[in-house]
């Protein structure tokens, strides 16, 4: 089961940032989060992961709690190919963490 | 560096069919997992192998379902007897390591069973 809590959907306007939250209350010392998202009928695509630091790609800035219970993912200047439906996931660094558990996710629509 | 590749991308079977989903990982990935994604739900962990190893297959279904990853050639999903209820779409993704590396997905394919 997905250990991760995440708004059915929001909308943001383009060229707004949007910022999607995720709750992981129950996340252990060894768990890493990890954000993944899916363009209508594509694959996942990974975005970013992270442990306890703040963390930043080309893609997207994750920001985490200092308890670690919570996250926000930040797309800082959203465009319309953004629209996809988020997945925050929580996984453990070790060989019992290989898979990804997917929840239901964010659908993100971002509007002209 | 070409993705992780699936084929075919649609494969339609009649009931009682065998369909035999096929996927190459990207270069230097020796990690496969196969993920199902049944209509209008989120994706869902079946498989996860190294080469010529099945390590965890906790997420397949008994019955009807196996997968492969041999020394040589790509990682193979087979269902037989396909049923209706095995209509979804099937996604392959690959890493180079099995723990804390991000999992790159292919572009799926998309069983329809009639």
């Amino acid at each position: 089961d997905a250990k991760t809590t995440q708004p059915p959907s929001m909308d943001c306007a383009e060229g707004r940032a949007a910022n999607l939250p995720c709750n992981h209350s129950t996340i252990s010392g060894n768990e890493y989060v990890y954000w993944y998202r899916q363009i209508h009928s594509q694959g996942p695509q990974y975005i970013i992961h992270g442990l306890k630091n703040n963390e930043t790609n080309e893609m997207a800035s994750l920001i985490i709690t200092e308890d670690r219970k919570s996250s926000t993912l930040i797309l800082p200047h959203a465009t319309l190919r953004d629209t996809a439906v988020y997945y925050c996931i929580v996984r453990p660094n070790n060989n019992a963490g290989n898979m990804l558990t997917f929840g239901g996710g964010t659908r993100l629509m971002v509007k002209p | 560096n070409a993705g992780v590749m699936q084929n075919p991308r649609h494969l339609v079977r009649r009931r009682g069919q065998e369909a035999r989903l096929r996927c190459s990982p990207m270069k230097g990935h020796s990690h496969v997992y196969w993920y199902r994604q049944l209509p209008e739900e989120g994706l869902k962990f079946m498989v996860y192998l190294q080469k010529e190893n099945i390590i965890d297959e906790s997420g397949m279904p008994k019955e009807r379902f196996s997968a492969e990853f041999p020394k040589e050639g790509p990682s193979i999903l087979r269902i037989q007897q396909v049923v209706r209820g095995d209509s979804a779409a099937y996604f392959c993704a690959s890493s180079p390591a099995g723990t804390s590396y991000e999992q790159y997905f292919g572009p799926g394919t998309r069983l329809t069973v009639t």
